[in-house]
């Protein structure tokens, strides 16, 4: 069974920065593209970012990009997403989700439960 | 590319018969669109990808459709446990986008 565990977020100044994490297990981590998509209090879904299986292309919302760093440790089966910059905007939870083939096709089978980012002074 | 999904709300009762849509600023490669279901405090599952192509275990009262610029989500017959949100995707990108969604209420 897919398991993906979010962790790292909490409550940051505007201005400040936070590590998220994705634990995965139950698949083989190598071979699949990783996402982070996002979700603000009471609104939609937000794609912000994406890796490939080797982590030797990243993708970025223009919304993240240069404030957001995406990266991958395959031999750990985790998943990071460094966040600088962070704005009032940036509030939100933050799922990690993986890519349902290893082909083109970058839509998402299964979701992490989240981990909530709050900037906020 | 901009998704867009109408409505924003759809008031039916059990057993009847949902429509949800899904318009795109310009033409999904490949008919590469994804829809998924996120009930209250859950995290989204996948239904449909391809525009039309079931997901692993869905029931086939889900069913999408379209091409190009318009796509559609049908429920044949709601269930209790179908009343949620509901979110396309289109998977053409990068970047990859999803529309703003459509709540499936319970009239």
């Amino acid at each position: 069974e897919v398991q993906l565990l979010e962790s790292g977020g909490g409550l940051v100044e505007p201005g400040g920065s936070l590590r998220l994490s994705c634990a995965a297990s139950g698949f083989s981590f190598d071979i699949y593209d990783m996402n982070w998509v996002r979700q603000a209090p009471g609104k939609g879904l937000e794609w912000v970012s994406a890796i490939d299986y080797s982590g030797g292309n990243t993708y970025y919302a223009d919304s993240v990009r240069g404030r957001f760093t995406i990266s991958r440790d395959n031999p750990r089966n985790t998943l990071f997403l460094q966040m600088d910059s962070l704005r009032a905007e940036d509030t939100a939870i933050y799922y990690c989700a993986k890519k349902a083939v290893t082909v083109i096709g970058n839509y998402f089978d299964s979701w992490g439960r989240g981990t909530l980012v709050t900037v906020s002074s | 590319i901009v998704l867009t999904q109408s409505p924003g709300t759809l008031s039916l009762s059990p057993g009847e018969r949902a429509t949800l849509s899904c318009r795109a600023s310009q033409s999904v490669r490949s008919n590469y669109l994804a829809w998924y279901q996120q009930r209250p405090g859950q995290t989204p599952r996948l239904l449909i990808y391809a525009a039309s192509s079931r997901a692993t275990g869905i029931p086939d009262r889900f069913s999408g459709s379209g091409s190009g610029t318009d796509f559609a989500l049908t429920i044949s017959r709601l269930e209790p446990e179908d009343f949620a949100v509901y979110y396309c995707q289109q998977y053409g990108g990068p970047p990859w986008t999803f529309g703003q969604g459509t709540k499936v209420e319970i009239k």
